[in-house]
Order: structure tokens, then C-alpha cells, then sequence
């Protein structure tokens, strides 16, 4: 099974400062179509997450462009430009090169504000 | 507008059974994979349960299977889960999600 690990877990910032979490998995997330399904999750407190970037590196609609994401094969990092107050919350990252059988998330990175 | 709505949970006794279900709209339901996603209080997401369009294509997380059954009905606009001898550690939010839009969630809790 993919294992899916993200650094750090938790990450104070300062607004209007960058930020960045890591996301790695156990396996190489490149599908046999060639895409990769890599996508980054945002869950603000008290709310269902929202899909911020799919493959890897595309903002979803109505997605700020502070927003970016990158990496390939195993190695994935989500970046904040500038960190907005409504930024704070979870931010997790998912496969879904291995489904089926089975989606994988990360396990979270809270952001909040320093 | 894309919308999805789940339902049937509940507070039930452990090795008991509930179904939820997720009625969507706003989009073309047979054209998409959907998925079940739970959130234990305090704790990450985890994958449940997926199922492909024309239900040809059907996983589940090692902790629910032979337990859970996802099934769709296209006819309906519908996803269900069919949670059969629950436990306490099963207690959390389940969500229904299509890749871009998931629901506010229904809450099970298994307790005596």
C-alpha cells in the first residue's frame, strides 16, 4: 500500500510571510497514462475540505495563485506565497494514482498564525 | 450548482449496521467516480471507499473492508455505504466526495 507522509505537521507563520509543506509517498505516483494524481486538500476549522491543486500543479477554480504546487514521482511540496489569515487550517495532501483499490491521504500539516 | 448531500447517520451500538446515502446535483453523476471520506473528532481525513461510474471499479480502506459496502445508483443521482458490524473506532464525519466537491458531512457514532 502507498504510504503518504507530510512534513512539517504543524507550521506556524507569520501573514503576508511564504510557507511550504512537503508531501512525500512510498511509491511513485506517475500513472500508466503518464499523468500523476497528486492533490492537495485545504480544511479550514469547522468546514469540509475544498481541493485546492489536482495533478500535481493545477489550481482548482477560484483557487488564489498565492497558491502553487509542484514535484514529481514521490517528492511534492505545496506553497503559500503569502500567507492570508484565511489560510489557517489542515492542508493535506492525497493520491490517486493507486485507485483503484485505494485512494491515500497525508496526514495533515496545520498551519495557523504566529 | 454542484451539490452533494449525505444522510443516515446516526448514533448506533457497536456490531450494529447503518446505510448512508448521498444524493447529488448540479452535474452529471454517471460521468464520475465518487467516494466515501471519514474525519474521527480531532483527526485526519481518511479514505473509505470508492467506487468508478459504472460501478466496474470498487475499493475500500483495510479498516472497513469486508465490513462497508459502497453502491450507486445513477438512476438516482445516489451513492450509498453500507456499514455492517460497526465499531467505536468507526465514530466520525463521513463525507461524500466527487475529486472537486465533497458534502458538509453526516456524523455516526457508535457507542452503547
Amino acid at each position: 500500500d502507498v504510504v503518504m507522509t507530510q512534513s512539517p505537521l504543524s507550521l506556524p507563520v507569520t501573514l503576508g510571510q511564504p510557507a511550504s509543506i512537503s508531501c512525500r509517498s512510498s511509491q511513485s505516483l506517475v500513472y500508466s497514462d503518464g499523468n500523476t494524481y497528486l492533490n492537495w486538500f485545504q480544511q479550514r476549522p469547522g468546514q469540509s475540505p475544498r481541493r485546492l491543486i489536482y495533478k500535481v500543479s493545477n489550481r482548482d477554480s477560484g483557487v488564489p495563485d498565492r497558491f502553487s504546487g509542484s514535484g514529481s514521482g514521490t517528492d511534492f511540496t505545496l506553497k503559500i506565497s503569502r500567507v492570508e489569515a484565511e489560510d489557517v487550517g489542515v492542508y493535506y495532501c492525497m493520491q490517486g494514482t493507486h485507485w483503484p483499490p485505494r485512494f491515500t491521504f497525508g496526514p495533515g500539516t496545520k498551519v495557523d498564525i504566529k | 450548482e454542484v451539490q452533494l448531500v449525505e444522510s443516515g447517520g446516526g448514533l448506533v451500538q457497536p456490531g450494529r449496521s447503518l446505510r448512508l446515502s448521498c444524493a447529488a446535483s448540479g452535474f452529471t453523476f454517471d460521468d464520475y467516480a465518487m467516494h466515501w471520506v471519514r474525519q474521527a473528532p480531532g483527526k485526519g481525513l481518511e479514505w473509505v471507499s470508492g467506487i468508478s461510474w459504472n460501478s466496474g471499479s470498487i475499493g475500500y480502506a483495510d479498516s472497513v473492508k469486508g465490513r462497508f459496502t459502497i453502491s450507486r445508483d445513477n438512476a438516482k443521482n445516489s451513492l450509498y455505504l453500507q456499514m455492517n458490524s460497526l465499531r467505536a473506532e468507526d465514530t466520525a464525519l463521513y463525507y461524500c466526495a466527487k475529486d472537486d466537491t465533497w458534502g458538509q458531512g453526516t456524523l455516526v457514532t457508535v457507542s452503547s
